[in-house]
């Protein structure tokens, strides 16, 4: 089955800097990489993905990328802000409606320190 | 008023009790998870209902039972509860053909 792997675990990165957090998959068949970012106290909110036939997606300060040889996609986040601080998780998923199953990555934590 | 919601949001119980986590959404999506959060391993799928007469297991649904009530709800069992199931329980829904899935606040489970 699918795995996902993701680091760092931890991130604590200035205000302003740039973070970026990576996620590798085994599965050449995923086709959809969602990224969710987890508040204190609040379940996880779909901030942005990207689908296979793409290489990159921006939405204002978040990029994300993906290497399909590879099998891994990142998580860019530019000037970073200190209500940026959360859980990221990235995502797989392959199949469409006959197997809509994501599998997660293990969180990162980041911290922006002001 | 939140489109996802779960009850309780904190329970504490004994090692044996059987105990029920509701989730009920008003997004009118026909697709409802449970997943399991614990800390460094993310988030992983128990179970999974793509309509109410569908119901299949996730990744780890040892130990636990679902039952789809209405298209709004989705209800989740631990038939006899054990400590290695205190955790941060999720449930999600999502519409076919749309890829998100919205996840509801969360219930913090403690088994003593």
């Amino acid at each position: 089955g699918e795995n996902v792997e993701q680091h760092p675990s931890t991130l604590s990165v200035q205000e302003g800097d740039s973070a970026v957090i990576k996620c590798t998959y085994s599965d050449s068949a995923s086709n959809y990489f969602p990224w969710y970012k987890q508040e204190l106290g609040k379940g996880p909110q779909l901030i942005i993905d990207i689908r296979s036939n793409v290489g990159e997606k921006k939405d204002q300060r978040i990029a994300v990328t993906l290497n399909k040889t590879a099998k891994h996609f990142s998580l860019h986040i530019t000037e970073t802000q200190p209500e940026d601080s959360a859980v990221y998780f990235c995502a797989a998923r392959k199949g469409m409606d006959s197997s809509y199953k994501l599998i997660f990555g293990s969180g990162t934590r980041l911290l922006v320190r002001p | 008023d939140a489109d996802v919601t779960q009850t309780p949001r904190n329970r504490i119980t004994k090692t044996g009790k059987r105990i029920m986590l509701e989730c009920s959404q008003t997004k009118g999506h026909d697709r409802m998870y449970w997943y399991r959060q614990d800390p460094g391993l993310g988030l992983r799928l128990i179970y999974y209902s793509f309509d109410v007469k569908d119901i299949n297991k996730g990744e780890i649904s040892d130990g636990y039972s679902v039952s789809r009530q209405a298209q709004a709800k989705f209800s989740l069992s631990l038939e006899s509860a054990i400590p290695n199931q205190t955790a941060l329980y999720f449930c999600a829904t999502s519409d076919p053909g749309l890829e998100t899935q919205y996840f509801g606040p969360g219930t913090r489970l403690l088994v003593l």
